[in-house]
């Protein structure tokens, strides 16, 4: 079956430094979505990708869609205490439609 | 707007115990999705149902099971709890087809004690 990978697992920066987390697919994705969950609380969407090398920015987030639909990345610029949480990839295969979602990256930021 | 509904919010049993949880996806939503998340971890998928079928299964232990009812809400059954069934238990919804996002609720969370 499909799986989705996620790495790193966690990540500790100093505030200020930038963050990257990764996101693989087994399989041809149609789309990956990105999710936040703050400590305590419930996963919350951010965004979708779709398009064979999308990018799309959300303020300091640059996420990205690889050019074979397998891959995918969150990029957080000069990270602020109000990163904090963890990040995960769902993605949705290619002809299945069933979302399966990565273990996620779990951000702390020291200030 | 109407968000995914989980009762209870909070449930404490004992060992050896059952517990029901519910799920009441949002309207016109059809897939609803079942998550595992210990203190201090990642969710862990469990199980899932598209139109009242199971439509992926994860780590989720024989002890436990699930359905999707006909009105498209779902209930995750537990039964024989052990205190590492102690966690926050959310459920998310989603519609099958076309590119869509996955709401999730605010989550039930199980203590055994």
């Amino acid at each position: 079956g499909q799986q989705v990978m996620q790495i790193p697992q966690y990540q500790h920066v100093q505030e200020g430094e930038d963050f990257t987390t990764y996101c693989n697919s087994s399989t041809t994705l149609s789309n990956i979505q990105w999710y936040k969950q703050r400590p305590g609380g419930h996963p919350v969407f951010l965004i979708q990708l779709v398009k064979s090398g999308e990018v799309k920015k959300q303020k300091r987030l640059t996420f990205q869609f690889g050019e074979a639909k397998k891959n995918s990345s969150l990029h957080i610029t000069a990270t602020q205490t109000t990163d904090v949480g963890t990040y995960f990839c769902a993605g949705k295969g290619a002809g299945s439609y069933q979302l399966t979602f990565g273990k996620g990256t779990k951000l702390s930021v020291i200030p | 707007a109407a968000g995914v509904i989980q009762s209870p919010r909070h449930l404490i049993k004992e060992k050896r115990e059952t517990a029901t949880l519910k799920c009441y996806p949002i309207p016109r939503h059809d897939t609803v999705y079942w998550y595992q998340q210990g203190p201090g971890q990642d969710p862990q998928f469990l199980i899932s149902f598209y139109e009242k079928m199971q439509s992926d299964k994860g780590s989720i232990p024989d002890r436990f099971s699930a359905q999707q009812f006909s009105d498209y809400h779902s209930e995750l059954n537990m039964s024989s709890l052990e205190l590492g069934d102690s966690a926050l238990y959310f459920c998310a919804s989603s519609t099958w087809l076309g590119n869509t996002e996955a709401f999730f609720g605010q989550g039930t969370r199980l203590t055994v004690v």
